[in-house]
Formats: structure tokens, sequence, C-alpha cells
């Protein structure tokens, strides 16, 4: 079945340091990828999204470029900021797993002043 | 912006008890859908709606979950009698139509401790 998979955590950085968090994918078919991240005790938001090879979803600084060659949708961010400290899901929807959203299982970010 | 909309936040509840989680989706969705986070793990998918029944379930959602639309705004998840593995945060989320492109508006989640 459909799956996603992102790197371990916690990931520390310093701020303005570059971030990189990892996500690859199994599907079937061409699934829309999605990048949801989760402030401290609140809930999940949608931060970018790509649904189609090549597209670039973009937010907040935040950028991931769906790579249909390497099944990847990595997330970047320039410069973070303490602000940025929570948790990132990855995650996939595609008609084959009827439009239901499989999430990865995050990955803590934690950024130092 | 349009808002999915979950109460209460934090429910505390005995184990047996019976407890329901209120959503009210986003006005115009079709699709509403029930997903849980035990604390510091994955967020599961547990079951989707539409058109006043369950289109899916994951193996998580056994006989003591149950899901109703009793008046065309409100979105519930019942679990009859809980166990101490229940306690989660649970999170409703809408979208306008079964779209694999849309992003789902998630609640701000009902956080769940069966005691």
């Amino acid at each position: 079945g459909d799956s996603v998979t992102q790197m371990e955590g916690p990931v520390t950085l310093s701020e303005e340091a570059f971030l990189t968090i990892n996500c690859t994918y199994t599907a079937t078919g061409y699934p829309s990828l999605f990048w949801y991240v989760q402030y401290p005790g609140e809930g999940l938001q949608l931060l970018l999204k790509a649904t189609k090879a090549d597209d670039k979803g973009s937010n907040k600084g935040f950028e991931a470029t769906y790579r249909k060659e390497t099944t990847s949708f990595h997330l970047e961010k320039g410069s973070v900021q303490v602000s940025d400290s929570a948790v990132y899901f990855c995650a996939l929807s595609s008609y084959s797993s009827a439009s239901k959203i499989i999430f990865g299982s995050g990955t803590r970010l934690s950024i130092r002043p | 912006e349009p808002e999915v909309t979950q109460t209460p936040s934090h429910q505390v509840t005995q184990m047996g008890q019976e407890v329901i989680l209120r959503c009210v989706p986003i006005s115009n969705h079709l699709y509403f859908y029930w997903y849980r986070q035990i604390l510091g793990q994955k967020v599961e998918f547990l079951v989707s709606f539409y058109n006043n029944e369950i289109s899916e379930k994951s193996e998580i959602f056994d006989d003591q979950f149950s899901v109703e639309r009793p008046d065309g705004s409100n979105f519930t998840l019942k679990i009859r009698s809980t166990k101490l593995e229940d306690s989660a945060m649970y999170f409703c989320a809408s979208i306008p139509g079964q779209a694999a492109n849309y992003g789902y508006t998630f609640g701000s989640g009902t956080r769940l401790t069966v005691v």
C-alpha cells in the first residue's frame, strides 16, 4: 500500500541555519504530496502541497519539490527561526488510497536562539 | 478563512465510559474524516464518511467506534467503552470533494485522556 517515510528526529538547529527534512514516498499512480506542521499544543496545519511531478510547493519560506524520479518531497528552508520549532509531517493522498491522507511519522524540529 | 471546529478541546474519562467527540466541518465540504495521534506518535487514519455513510475505515476503527452526522452540520465520533489505549489526540478533517489534491483542513483536535 501507499506509504511515506521521513527522516527521524529530533532535529536541532541554530537560528538562521539551513533546514532539510527528507521525505520519500511509495504510491501507485500519481499522488499529491503535502507537508503539515504541528506547533506545540496545536492541531495540524497544511504548510504546503504539490500535486504533480516537478511542482514546487512553498509557504512561509519553506519549499518542497515533487520529484517523481526519486519519489521524494524534501522540505527545505534557507534560514530557520525559533518560531519554526514544531513537528513536521510529510503526507500523501492518492486515488489508490481513496483520497485519504497517509502521514509519515513526523520530524520534531527544535531551533536554538 | 473557514475552519473545522472540534469540541471539547480536552476530555478526561474513566475507562469503560462512553465518549462523544464533536466536530463541525466546513459548511460546503462533503467528505469527513477522523484521525488520531497517540502522544508523540504517527497520525493514523480512523474513518472516512461521505453521503451519510462510512466510505472507509481502518483496523483501529473496531466495533467500539461509530460515527454519525446527526443534524447536517455536526460530525461525531463515539467510543462506546473507552480503554486506556484510546488516550490520544483525535482530529477531524473535511474536504470539499473526493480529489486527491485537496489539502485537508483539520480541526485543532480533542485530547482524550482515559484514566
